[in-house]
């Protein structure tokens, strides 16, 4: 029952660098999603998927890429690290929206930090 | 455009006394949902209770419950026999299809 396992949780990156967040999910959820968190924000939508091969942007798309090619991973690419980008970052699926949605089931998060 | 708003960023309450985090939005949808989910210091998102709008009995979870008013969209959650494990930051959220929208959170710390 491991739920939506992130990894690393915790990351430094210098400015310029890139890096991919996994974020994996063993519930055979059709819906997936990237959050980040930062002070007095809450949390702003980065991509969503709806199943496998399907992507879409949210809120905060911009330095930011994902793909789907599989139901259970969805990881997020950071393609040129700037310090704008320093936040904590959730992965979180569910098995559908629409009716009956009971929520997301949230990963542990990850804190970057980019200098 | 669906919006979240938490007016309250913190809060405190006694051991054993009950607080009402407020919560409001607006949407133009008919068909959604609402959500309470807590934060402690673990950083882990936990869902706390949920809401279907088109259900007018509000949603109750042992010491938590919801006082939802459809009309005037808003959506506070209420903490009964509040405990020191309650400690943590609070979002309220609405979700429309396929997109979740936050509130920016009210931290509230239990006081022993």
């Amino acid at each position: 029952n491991a739920g939506v396992t992130q990894t690393p949780k915790f990351q430094v990156l210098k400015t310029g660098q890139s890096m991919t967040l996994q974020c994996a999910q063993d519930m055979n959820h059709e819906y997936m999603s990237w959050y980040r968190q930062d002070p007095g924000m809450g949390l702003r939508l980065i991509h969503y998927s709806v199943g496998a091969g399907i992507t879409d942007q949210g809120e905060v798309p911009n330095g930011y890429n994902v793909s789907r090619s599989t139901t259970e991973d969805f990881p997020l690419r950071l393609l040129s690290a700037a310090p704008s980008q320093t936040s904590v970052y959730f992965c979180a699926s569910s098995q559908g929206t629409g009716g009956g949605f009971r929520g997301y089931t949230f990963g542990s998060g990850t804190r970057l930090t980019v200098v | 455009a669906q919006t979240v708003t938490q007016s309250q960023p913190e809060m405190s309450v006694q051991e054993a006394e009950t607080v009402t985090l407020s919560c409001t939005y607006d949407t133009s949808e008919n068909n959604y949902y609402l959500f309470w989910y807590k934060q402690p210091p673990s950083r882990q998102m936990i869902l706390v209770i949920r809401q279907e709008a088109y259900k007018q009995q509000n949603a109750t979870e042992n010491r938590f419950s919801v006082n939802f008013q459809k009309a005037a969209k808003s959506f506070s959650l209420k903490i009964s026999d509040s405990q020191l494990g309650d400690t943590a930051m609070y979002f309220c959220a609405l979700n429309t299809g396929n997109q979740f929208y936050f509130g920016t959170g009210t931290s509230l710390t239990v006081i022993p």
